[in-house]
């Protein structure tokens, strides 16, 4: 199946500072998800990109997906201690397979 | 909407023992995904199903494990003579369409693995 690598595994910030992970493919990706997943708690969807170039935003975050389709980068402007959490990105797995590969994710933790 | 459900949320069994997994589904979610999380690490697919169906199994060990989703009621992942290294996080997901109809996942709150 499709492999992704999400860079960095852990970012420590301040709070007030910005945050950005990063998914990379080595092949074309049909599509891209993103998830949350607090501490302690489960994932939760948050967006999936489909065009080339394409630019979503859900207040404080911006989702982009790369014009070659290839890399995703999920940017927190202004991070809070509600954002901490560990974010990864997921794809679609093509052929027989129908279901979702995650990344390995990016643990975030927002210092006061 | 009460979201999938997932029981129990936390199980403690000995080495050796049997432990069966529920997840309910999300209202009107025909399609079920188990997958496992270690602690500190990624979701790791594990079985794929519809009812009474298993669509795909590719990322279920070749022994000790099973997984169901019969015609009524829940869907069931057994593991049958656990081991330590079968500690971990299960989560379920439920999805309206097939993933590749461009719904994310809606995930249970897991059903956290302890094995003594």
């Amino acid at each position: 199946g499709q492999q992704v690598m999400q860079i960095p595994q852990y970012q420590h910030v301040q709070e007030g500072e910005d945050f950005t992970t990063y998914c990379n493919s080595s092949t074309t990706l049909s599509n891209i998800q993103w998830y949350k997943q607090r501490p302690g708690g489960h994932p939760v969807f948050l967006i999936q990109l489909v065009k080339s170039g394409e630019v979503k935003k859900q207040k404080r975050l911006t989702f982009q997906f790369g014009e070659a389709k290839k890399n995703s980068s999920l940017h927190i402007t202004a991070t809070q201690t509600t954002d901490v959490g560990t974010y990864f990105c997921a794809l679609f797995s093509s052929g027989s397979a129908r279901q979702l590969t995650f990344g390995s994710g990016t643990q975030l933790t927002v210092l006061p | 909407n009460a979201g999938v459900m997932q029981n129990p949320r936390h199980l403690v069994r000995r080495r050796g023992q049997e432990a069966r997994l529920r997840c309910s589904p999300m209202k009107g979610h025909s399609h079920v995904y188990w997958y496992r999380q270690l602690p500190e690490e990624g979701l790791k697919f594990m079985v794929y199903l519809q009812k009474e169906n298993i669509i795909d199994e590719s990322g279920m060990p070749k022994e000790r494990f099973s997984a169901e989703f019969p015609k009524e009621g829940p869907s069931i992942l057994r593991i049958q003579q656990v081991v330590r290294g079968d500690s971990a996080a299960y989560f379920c997901a439920s999805s309206p369409l097939g993933i590749d109809r461009g719904y994310g996942y809606t995930f249970g709150s897991g059903t956290r693995l302890t094995v003594v």
